[in-house]
């Protein structure tokens, strides 16, 4: 049973390109949530994906936009990188209707951003 | 708002000693879901226990064990006789419990306590 994977492991961008950040779910999830945790710190929530809409947004910027894909699967988008983006970039699946006593997200091992 | 608060920054700790993470919370919603999850340095958050608010009763799951107390919006984990297989950073979280997934789909992470456990 695959868990939560995440590519690329490592990812080094410079100020103001653009960079994609790729998840695919566990096995029989169908909700994707992304997350930033910059070093030292707890990850924060950017949004989350259920039936490839857009279902909740934390607090950034339009930079940052997703998609989710008919399998589940989902992709981040940052434009205009800056270096306060520079994070680990973490995935967590979950079902949008679990059964009682199962609500919890599964998180992938993140992607590492550096931003020069 | 929904805010998590982790007083404690660093805990060092010897091997089988017993050691208790402080989680307080603050949130708005009369149902909320409370989390405890760990990041070792591979970088994935393992999921350790949940618990819903309208259930207090605290328990014991192997070495670990939570004193969820609604009254001081604390909760509190503990992990009896500690290995060094512990030593990684542990993260309170708290989401709301509104319909579908929505409801623990955003998490409110706390700043987290970094764990030493030392042989």
């Amino acid at each position: 049973d695959a868990g939560v994977t995440q590519s690329p492991t490592h990812l080094i961008k410079t100020r103001g390109q653009q960079v994609t950040l790729r998840c695919s779910p566990k096995s029989g999830h169908d909700t994707v949530s992304w997350y930033q945790q910059a070093l030292g710190q707890g990850p924060q929530f950017i949004f989350q994906y259920y039936e490839e809409e857009e279902r909740q947004r934390g607090n950034f910027p339009d930079r940052f936009s997703g998609h989710q894909f008919p399998n589940y699967s989902s992709e981040l988008n940052v434009n205009a990188l800056l270096l306060g983006d520079s994070a680990l970039y973490l995935c967590a699946s979950s079902l949008w209707y679990p059964r009682q006593g199962n609500e919890k997200l599964f998180f992938g091992s993140g992607t590492q951003l550096s931003v020069l | 708002a929904q805010k998590v608060t982790q007083a404690q920054t660093e805990i060092s700790v010897v091997e089988k000693e017993d050691v208790t993470l402080d989680c307080v919370y603050e949130t708005r919603d009369t149902t909320y879901y409370l989390f405890w999850y760990k990041q070792p340095p591979s970088g994935e958050l393992v999921f350790l226990i949940r618990r819903n608010s309208f259930d207090e009763q605290n328990e014991i799951s192997g070495r670990y064990s939570w004193n969820f107390q609604k009254s001081t919006s604390s909760f509190n984990f503990t992990i009896t006789a500690s290995q060094v297989v512990d030593s990684a950073v542990y993260f309170c979280a708290l989401s709301g419990s509104n319909a579908g997934g929505t409801s623990y789909g955003k998490l409110t992470f706390g700043q987290g306590t970094i764990l030493t456990v030392h042989p």
